[in-house]
């Protein structure tokens, strides 16, 4: 079975400071990872996923994420924080033929200006 | 290009009331979710539709049931509507089927249920 978890419910930032918002994962076999990003009153919308290759992963709106498999951690990154980030995010393990609906119990991102 | 698009936005039900919340896509998705999200308790997945004609339970299908239409539309329906189904309700779906895992998923605005 999948599990995963982000160790912090909020993470508070200021703006033009870097950001890391935490996620690890347990899977069996190869993992397939994304994050996702809910603004408010909106749906999760895909920030970026990492398949193989290259351990660090570009996505949307100048994020990206580190995949380290041997720490089974995937922590979401970007080097300078906008107030727009402010969102809840969620980490999303994926496996074939996995539980491919499991979602992370959120971080809820704020960036202060 | 829609995406994927759910109505209503918001709705109040009296306990016992019946409804069906209405999905669809127009990516020409294979599979289609529906989702429940509450504060502390994350999403959590109701039923899914690998195919059309096809539906599967989730993690947590009591009290709900699910129609796969056709390819475009899936719908998702409370015959008697009891307050623990107050929640945010997402309908989402993805290009690949629900096993592979490379296919990101697209979510819908949200329903927004009280039941009272």
């Amino acid at each position: 079975a999948q599990s995963v978890a982000q160790p912090e419910d909020q993470v508070n930032v200021a703006e033009g400071n870097p950001l890391t918002v935490k996620c690890t994962y347990s899977v069996s076999g190869n993992p397939y990872l994304f994050w996702y990003v809910q603004y408010p009153n909106r749906g999760l919308q895909f920030l970026l996923k990492y398949i193989t290759g290259d351990n660090l992963v570009k996505g949307s709106y100048g994020f990206e994420a580190e995949f380290n498999k041997s720490q089974t951690s995937f922590h979401l990154k970007k080097p300078s924080a906008l107030v727009s980030d402010s969102a809840l995010y969620f980490c999303a393990p994926r496996v074939r033929y996995g539980q491919n609906f499991v979602f992370g119990p959120g971080t809820r991102l704020s960036v202060l200006p | 290009n829609a995406g994927v698009t759910q109505t209503p936005k918001f709705q109040v039900l009296k306990t016992g009331q019946s409804m069906t919340l209405q999905c669809a896509q127009d990516m020409n998705h294979n599979s289609m979710y529906w989702y429940r999200q509450d504060p502390g308790m994350g999403l959590r997945l109701i039923y899914y539709s690998a195919s059309e004609g096809t539906t599967d339970k989730g993690e947590v299908p009591n009290g709900y049931n699910v129609s796969r239409l056709n390819k475009r539309e899936f719908s998702l329906r409370l015959e008697s509507a009891a307050p623990s189904q107050t929640s945010v309700y997402f309908c989402a779906s993805s290009d690949g089927p629900p096993q592979e895992p490379l296919y990101e998923q697209y979510f819908g605005p949200g329903t927004r249920l009280t039941v009272t």
